[in-house]
């Protein structure tokens, strides 16, 4: 099984400032990983997968990057709405599924 | 527009079975993609817990599987989750969810709104 961990636990930040968040597998997974947003109270959403692809309706300042075991999702630009936590998702060995223990950004 | 409804009880004896149903509408249960169980303990990460698709085959987490059954009602348009002999390990907010078939498919799009269960004497 594939163990992604991300780091840090906790990023804080000022609005505008640039977010850089880590997504590591234990094993490489090409790049076949994707990245979500959970807010308090709500349901995680899909923001990039494959790695560097946004899904539908997000924004340009969400950006991903990496293949093999590194990857990284970067805000350009914190706004006010970004402050969450965010879980990187893979398929790993079929059938499984796993998340990232998840990075919360926070508010400086 | 794809939505996913969870509905179930919120409270659960231990050593009982969790029964939740998702609801679809917007598509059919038929489609070519599979439909998925992620659970969160409170303030905690996300767990997935299987999948299924329209033909009835099943995918399950290896460290639930001899616990969870995910069914399908082709004529309500819902998919359902049963887990027996819950304890209080098993206490969290249940999402239903729909494979989202972008790429390479392996992603979750979207989510329900997610429903907390308790498990509680």
């Amino acid at each position: 099984e594939i163990v992604l961990t991300q780091s840090p636990a906790t990023l804080s930040l000022s609005p505008g400032e640039r977010a850089t968040l880590s997504c590591r597998a234990s094993q490489a997974v090409s790049t076949y990983l994707a990245w979500y947003q959970q807010k308090p109270g709500q349901a995680p959403r899909l923001l990039l997968y494959d790695a560097s692809s946004r899904a539908t309706g997000i924004p340009a300042r969400f950006s991903g990057s990496g293949s093999g075991t590194d990857f990284t999702l970067t805000i350009s630009s914190l706004e006010p709405e970004d402050f969450a936590v965010y879980y990187c998702q893979h398929r790993s060995s079929w059938p499984q599924l796993t998340f990232g223990g998840g990075t919360k950004v926070e508010i400086k | 527009q794809v939505q996913l409804q969870e509905s179930g009880p919120g409270l659960v004896k231990p050593s009982g079975t969790l029964s939740l149903t998702c609801a679809v509408s917007g598509a059919s249960i038929t489609s070519t993609n599979w439909w998925r169980w992620v659970r969160q303990p409170p303030g905690e990460g996300l767990e997935w817990i299987g999948e299924i698709y329209h033909s009835g085959s099943t995918n399950y987490n290896p460290s639930l599987k001899s616990r969870v059954t995910i069914s399908i009602d082709k004529s309500k348009n819902q998919f359902s989750l049963n887990l027996t002999s819950v304890t209080a390990a098993d206490t969290a907010v249940y999402y239903c969810a729909k494979q989202s078939l972008v790429g390479s498919s392996n992603w979750f799009d979207p989510w329900g709104q997610g429903t907390l269960v308790t498990v509680s004497s």
